[in-house]
């Protein structure tokens, strides 16, 4: 497809429930990213894949976070014993390739998730 | 350390005037520099980005951007305003050759009233 799809839109989970997103990248790019929006719009990187190999993961918190990008499936962030800080939109994007970092990424919609 | 910063966190402009949304930046090496707006309830879409050549860039709905080496910015601008340009507006910076995430600033609200 030519856009980056997320689901669900909206996600509502009770502290300490898992938590689990999905993204499919656009057809043909080789890279995804997730990201966290939290309040005050401050963007946080989590990780990044190139196809189904983890690319950096040093902003994910590995307790509780986990993802997988698996080929034929869209890819998915899952959290595990959701927290009430865990609340945020996360943003998905994709890019075709890297060419030394020129590359653009394109985002999806993002899931809103409300941790009670 | 990489980061980058977004002064204002509203810019108001009127309708039909010329608007600047401000970006400095702060990297190790050469950057490659990005500007993104974010519509209520929807995701980040790409507005232009600045890689080498023309420190001038003209990029979608009429936006353009200066990347300024010397005083490291990068700041959005706009001759005439609409107030469909209403909207947040990201910042993003990443290192030549770091093929990876960006660095974002923290947002400006655009509000451009008729």
């Amino acid at each position: 497809g030519e856009e980056v799809a997320q689901t669900p839109k909206h996600l509502v989970r009770g502290e300490g429930q898992k938590a689990k997103l999905y993204c499919a990248p656009i057809k043909g790019h080789s890279y995804v990213f997730w990201y966290q929006q939290v309040l005050k719009n401050e963007f946080k990187f989590l990780i990044s894949f190139q196809n189904e190999n983890v690319f950096d993961e040093t902003g994910m918190p590995k307790e509780r976070f986990s993802a997988k990008c698996l080929p034929n499936s869209p890819c998915s962030l899952e959290i595990q014993a959701t927290k009430l800080e865990d609340s945020a939109v996360y943003f998905c994007a994709s890019s075709q390739s890297q060419q030394g970092g020129r590359e653009t990424q394109y985002f999806g919609p993002g899931t809103r998730l409300l941790v009670l | 350390a990489q980061s980058v910063a977004q002064p204002e966190d509203q810019v108001n402009v009127a309708e039909g005037n010329p608007l600047t949304v401000k970006c400095t930046y702060s990297v190790s090496g050469n950057p490659y520099l990005f500007w993104y707006v974010q519509y209520p309830n929807r995701g980040l879409q790409f507005l232009l980005k600045y890689i080498t050549g023309d420190n001038l860039v003209k990029g979608s709905y009429g936006f353009e951007a200066e990347f300024n080496k010397s005083q490291t910015s990068f700041h959005l601008k706009k001759p005439s305003a609409l107030v469909s340009d209403s909207a947040l507006y990201f910042c993003a910076v990443r290192r030549i050759y770091n093929f990876n995430k960006f660095y974002f600033g923290s947002g400006t609200k655009l509000n451009v009233k008729p």
